[in-house]
């Protein structure tokens, strides 16, 4: 089976604290996202990468930066975690040779600030 | 700029009854359409997809969409509903050729004995 896998589902962190988000996938995809998820808002979108080193803000990056070293690998970092960055976090992947758009998603992380 | 409007936040209904999720969509370019699925606790994963060809499409569990070019709509439906189809759902679109997808802001589909 095809995977994106996030290393962490449930986190909880406090206010100031530096916050890595890890996501691995094995289907060799050149792009890779990062999602935000809050109730009543879908899906929004904080950075994206299309191959290594490479990346782009996405409608949200205030507050975060990534890290792409590896294809496989795309970090989400929180610098400073606030509390207003409570929410879901989402990575997906897209790519192939007849790349759709199609995404894959990991499972999600769940982060808490207090 | 592309946008995604998911006309109901929620959506009753009971099992076996039929169900429609309604989704429009603006673009001044050619698009690729997609509904994906979350079930509690979990990512998301993709439903059924309109690349290009016949426009209604179907998944391997009974829904199917229909793309309305001259309307803009990607409508989900599915002609009778199980407890387990319980989840939320959300219509997204891409460019053509493009990196981002714009997600709708998602339906909750309830589905009740």
């Amino acid at each position: 089976d095809v995977k994106v896998t996030q290393s962490s589902r449930y986190l909880v962190k406090r206010t100031g604290e530096k916050v890595f988000l890890e996501c691995v996938q094995d289907m060799d995809h050149e792009n890779m996202f990062w999602y935000r998820q809050d109730p009543g808002l879908g899906l929004r979108l904080i950075y994206f990468s299309y191959d290594v080193k490479m990346k782009e803000k996405g409608d949200i990056p205030e507050g975060y930066s990534v890290s792409r070293e590896k294809k496989e690998r795309f970090s989400l970092i929180l610098e400073s975690a606030s509390t207003n960055q409570t929410s879901m976090y989402l990575c997906a992947s897209s790519g192939g040779v007849r790349n759709t758009g199609e995404l894959f998603f990991g499972e999600g992380s769940r982060l808490t600030v207090l | 700029a592309q946008s995604v409007t998911q006309l109901d936040s929620q959506v009753p209904v009971f099992e076996e009854a039929p169900v429609e999720l309604r989704c429009n969509y603006s673009s001044s370019v050619s698009v690729y359409l997609f509904w994906y699925v979350q079930y509690p606790n979990q990512g998301l994963q993709l439903l059924l997809k309109y690349l290009s060809g016949s426009t209604l499409v179907e998944s391997i569990n009974g829904f199917e969409a229909e793309f309305n070019k001259s309307q803009t709509s990607f409508h989900l439906r599915k002609p009778s509903v199980h407890i387990s189809d319980t989840a939320e759902y959300f219509c997204a679109v891409s460019e053509t050729g493009g990196f981002k997808t714009i997600f709708g802001a998602g339906t909750r589909l309830f589905v009740k004995a």
